[in-house]
């Protein structure tokens, strides 16, 4: 099962920042939270990555709670290309040197004129 | 640089057929991974790789084989088509850090009549 939880659905006016909230409240201290998007059907795109600390890059920021239990995606001006699906994933490991990704439903943005 | 790359695109089976779906990366990737996609829903793992030669079961693998004979290839088998097969399907590959992102293929719809 998917460790994390996210909103089914949100919307953003363009031109506005983009929150998307995840909750992970049984992280593991060496587990990472990965952001990806799905565009219509196309496969999944990475956005972000992160551990502890905030971070950035020139897609988006990632704001992980101090506790870590939480984080935030935040796309800074969103246009009617981000108008998506945003999965939040926390990085498991599955044993043996091995790393799975597990999908839950995400959250699906729409970017409204 | 293709990243991942995935063939067929589309294809249609009849019930009881046999196919074979390929994914192939170029980034020297230890881990690779299959994942299927049906409608309104996440993406579900269904074998994994973490290295040449090796291969594991994920969340569905029921109904489904693989094979990891050279390391940019992974194989997806259907030895018996059913139409609970429907699905659009998806490659991807990492490294074998925890810390680095996952490469997706653009997916193989598969429609089993």
């Amino acid at each position: 099962d998917a460790k994390t939880t996210q909103p089914p659905s949100m919307d953003c006016a363009e031109g506005r920042a983009a929150n998307l909230p995840c909750n992970h409240s049984t992280i593991s201290g060496n587990e990472y939270v990965y952001w990806y998007r799905q565009i219509h059907s196309q496969g999944p795109q990475y956005i972000i990555h992160g551990l502890k600390n905030n971070e950035t890059n020139e897609m988006a920021s990632l704001i992980i709670t101090e506790d870590r239990k939480s984080s935030t995606l935040i796309l800074p001006h969103a246009t009617l290309r981000d108008t998506a699906v945003y999965y939040c994933i926390v990085r498991e490991y599955s044993g043996a040197g091995s790393y799975q990704l597990t999908f839950g439903k995400g959250t699906k943005l729409s970017v409204i004129p | 640089n293709a990243g991942v790359t995935q063939t067929p695109k589309f294809r249609v089976l009849k019930t009881g057929q046999s196919m074979t779906l390929l994914c192939a990366q170029d980034m020297n990737h230890e881990y690779m991974y299959w994942y299927r996609q049906d409608p309104g829903m996440g993406l579900r793992l269904i074998h994994y790789s973490v290295g040449e030669g090796t291969t594991a079961k994920g969340e569905v693998p029921d109904g489904y084989n693989v094979s990891r004979l050279k390391k940019q290839n992974f194989l997806l088998g259907l030895e018996s088509a059913a139409p609970s097969q429907t699905s659009v399907y998806f490659c991807a590959s990492s490294t074998d850090r925890g810390g680095t992102e996952a490469f997706f293929g653009q997916g193989t719809r598969l429609t089993v009549v």
